[in-house]
């Protein structure tokens, strides 16, 4: 059974800071693999997909990394802005393309 | 271009009652997929359909039942509502995996 593990579970920052979210899984042998972003009672919003072939995807100021063979995954958010505040879920799918999902990373970024 | 689309957005039920939470998407998927969010614990799958006239039981399916109605609709029913089942519920569907999955805004339960 996939697990997936995300670390830290909540973090607070202040504007402007680099971050890196972490996401660690147990069964290697993904399809993909892929970020999301929870604004408090909102549903889930699509920020970055990895697919197992894949090393790396960048979308603006957000780039997510990918070791297979590790069981890690790292989302990076450059110069982060008080909008950035939300909740990042890391959601892992094997060959039978059912997502896996961590518990999240709550982030506060307070100006 | 709506995407998933939940119905209805928030529900109160009684003990002992039942409902139908409503899940369409447009955009020609074949899998789809019921998730409960409840605080602390993630997302967890409840039931999942990969292609029309299938279904399957995901890691919580006890208290649940659903219809993969076509190859557009996946609903999923509470037969005799427990206030265990007070959660979000998250419906979402892809075209196996290809390209993600995309969820839509969910549907809070509360059963008294």
């Amino acid at each position: 059974k996939q697990e997936v593990t995300q670390i830290p579970a909540a973090l607070s920052v202040p504007e402007g800071e680099n971050l890196v979210l972490n996401c660690s899984f147990t069964d290697s042998a993904i399809y993909n693999l892929q970020w999301f972003r929870q604004d408090p009672g909102k549903g889930l919003t699509s920020l970055l997909l990895i697919q197992s072939s894949q090393r790396e995807q960048t979308s603006g100021r957000l780039n997510a990394s990918l070791d297979k063979s590790s069981g890690r995954s790292t989302l990076y958010i450059a110069a982060s802005q008080p909008g950035d505040s939300a909740t990042y879920l890391c959601a892992v799918a094997g060959g039978s393309y059912i997502p896996t999902f961590g518990r999240g990373t709550s982030l506060i970024v307070h100006p | 271009n709506a995407g998933v689309t939940q119905t209805p957005k928030f529900q109160v039920l009684k003990t002992g009652q039942s409902m139908t939470l409503q899940c369409a998407q447009d955009m020609n998927h074949n899998s789809m997929y019921w998730y409960r969010q409840d605080p602390g614990m993630g997302l967890r799958l409840i039931y999942y359909s990969a292609s029309e006239g299938t279904t399957d039981k995901g890691e919580v399916p006890n208290g649940y039942n659903v219809s993969r109605l076509n190859k557009r609709e996946f609903s999923l029913r509470l037969e005799s509502a427990a206030p265990s089942q007070t959660s979000v519920y998250f419906c979402a569907s892809s075209e196996d995996g290809s390209y993600g999955y995309t969820f839509g805004s969910g549907t809070r339960l509360t059963v008294v």
